[in-house]
């Protein structure tokens, strides 16, 4: 079983402009949650989705956004975009829509780089 | 609602033991265990339940106390591939939140 991808690896983009990241979960996970990792913060949360539907979203700015696809495929747009935007950017996808008993499976992450 | 782990980074010989905790000022309903090496995914550990239960495999064991709103990781004698960083999740008795912690940076030496 392929595990969760994320692409790009690598992004490197300057301040003000827009950027898209793309995760796909193991096959037959609905439910995809995206965290942004820097340094001494550890991981903070974005925004969850089950079903195409956003269920939970954390505490960032507006200029983040994010939506499901029918195939559980997973995009997170972010506008905008400033120098402490530069981070780690994780995605991980479980099998149900409960944390109770659903362990997360994370992507290797795109790690993103403003200038 | 950001759990806080303590301590933020512990060193380790090979063989010692240590202790990871993890608080909420939330309560928690379930509490998550995940290790991150350097340049890699974060990797699950293990579930605890409301309920104050222990759960552990090999000599990595973790315990929930429901009433303190704290877990706490527990790895024995320890090895080298133990080195990482380890993120508690706490899910609120709120439902459909989750929030992972702090991180502590565990270094295991020769």
């Amino acid at each position: 079983k392929a595990g969760v991808t994320q692409t790009p690896r690598y992004l490197i983009k300057t301040r003000g402009q827009q950027v898209t990241l793309s995760c796909s979960p193991i096959s037959g996970h609905r439910s995809v949650s995206w965290y942004q990792q820097t340094p001494g913060q550890g991981l903070q949360f974005l925004f969850e989705y089950f079903s195409e539907t956003q269920r939970n979203k954390g505490n960032f700015p507006g200029r983040f956004s994010g939506r499901q696809f029918s195939n559980s495929r997973s995009e997170m747009n972010v506008s905008t975009l400033e120098l402490g935007d530069s981070a780690l950017y994780l995605c991980a996808s479980s099998a149900g829509r409960s944390y109770t008993n659903e362990k997360l499976f994370f992507g290797s992450g795109t790690q993103l780089s403003v200038l | 609602q950001q759990p806080v782990q303590s301590p933020q980074a512990v060193i380790l010989r090979e063989g010692e033991d240590a202790v990871i905790n993890c608080s909420s000022s939330k309560a928690l309903y379930s509490v998550h265990w995940y290790r991150q090496k350097h340049g890699e995914a974060p990797v699950f550990l293990m579930i605890l339940l409301k309920g104050g239960e222990q759960k552990g495999h090999d000599k990595i064991s973790a315990s929930f106390n429901e009433k303190k709103q704290q877990s706490s990781l527990y790895l024995t004698a320890s090895q080298l591939s133990y080195s990482g960083t380890y993120f508690c999740g706490t899910e609120l008795n709120t439902g459909n939140q989750f929030y992972f912690g702090t991180g502590t940076s565990l270094t295991v030496i020769p």
